[in-house]
């Protein structure tokens, strides 16, 4: 059963404008949440993270934002840009035991 | 889609000591990889383990530390050999499933490995 999901494989955002990447959970005890940033053939990077106790993280132009009550958390990127296009996996974990991933957001920015 | 085990999910060794890692996926997949995140860093390839052919090691990781079966199409091993408190980490496999045209990574629960 897929703890955390990405309903959305794909999005395309024009150059300047916002990127929203989605993420829900189902399990209320993860308390820790990751997004990476996978390019083709190279390995994931870590992007930024958030603990439970905080509800928005921001580093630079990306900003995470995590309402426990929806059990959702999204990731925006602003000013979108080419480079940014990637594939975006989201990750929690409960007390520091096993990540589960989601399945990634391709996005893709139009120059 | 792809579901993905491991095990152990946890272990805490000694020094010197050998721990081998498995990896089960539901179905047959191609591709699987090994990732390491060490504490406060990114996700770090290890090597590519595809079934019938050696594992392709990324710079950094060689095959006497980190010896990889590859069996069949649904299990792999990840070896971490003679272990030192550098080699505490999250081990996690991974693969890619194509779907028509589509590639899409599922990671596994992660390992994660405490040297004393």
């Amino acid at each position: 059963d897929q703890q955390v999901k990405q309903n959305s494989p794909s999005l395309s955002v024009q150059e300047g404008r916002i990127s929203i990447l989605n993420c829900d959970y189902t399990n209320s005890m993860f308390d820790y949440f990751l997004w990476y940033k996978k390019y083709p053939a190279e390995g994931p990077t870590f992007l930024i993270s958030i603990s439970s106790i905080k509800d928005k993280n921001e580093d630079g132009r990306f900003t995470v934002f995590l309402n426990k009550s929806a059990k959702h958390l999204s990731l925006h990127i602003v000013p979108s840009q080419p480079g940014d296009s990637a594939v975006y996996f989201c990750a929690a974990s409960a007390a520091g035991n096993q990540f589960y991933f989601g399945t990634g957001t391709s996005l893709t920015v139009i120059p | 889609s792809a579901v993905i085990s491991q095990k152990p999910s946890r272990d805490i060794c000694q020094r010197g000591t050998s721990l081998t890692i498995q990896c089960q996926v539901d179905s047959q997949v191609t591709m699987m990889f090994w990732y390491r995140q060490q504490p406060g860093q990114s996700l770090t390839l290890i090597a590519t383990a595809n079934q019938g052919s050696e594992a392709t090691y990324e710079s950094g990781f060689v095959i006497d530390k980190f010896p990889i079966s590859r069996p069949n199409l649904t299990f792999s091993t990840l070896t971490v050999s003679n272990m030192s408190p550098e080699d505490s980490s999250i081990y996690l496999c991974s693969v890619e499933v194509l779907a028509g045209r589509k590639e899409t990574q599922y990671f596994g629960p992660g390992t994660r490995l405490l040297v004393l």
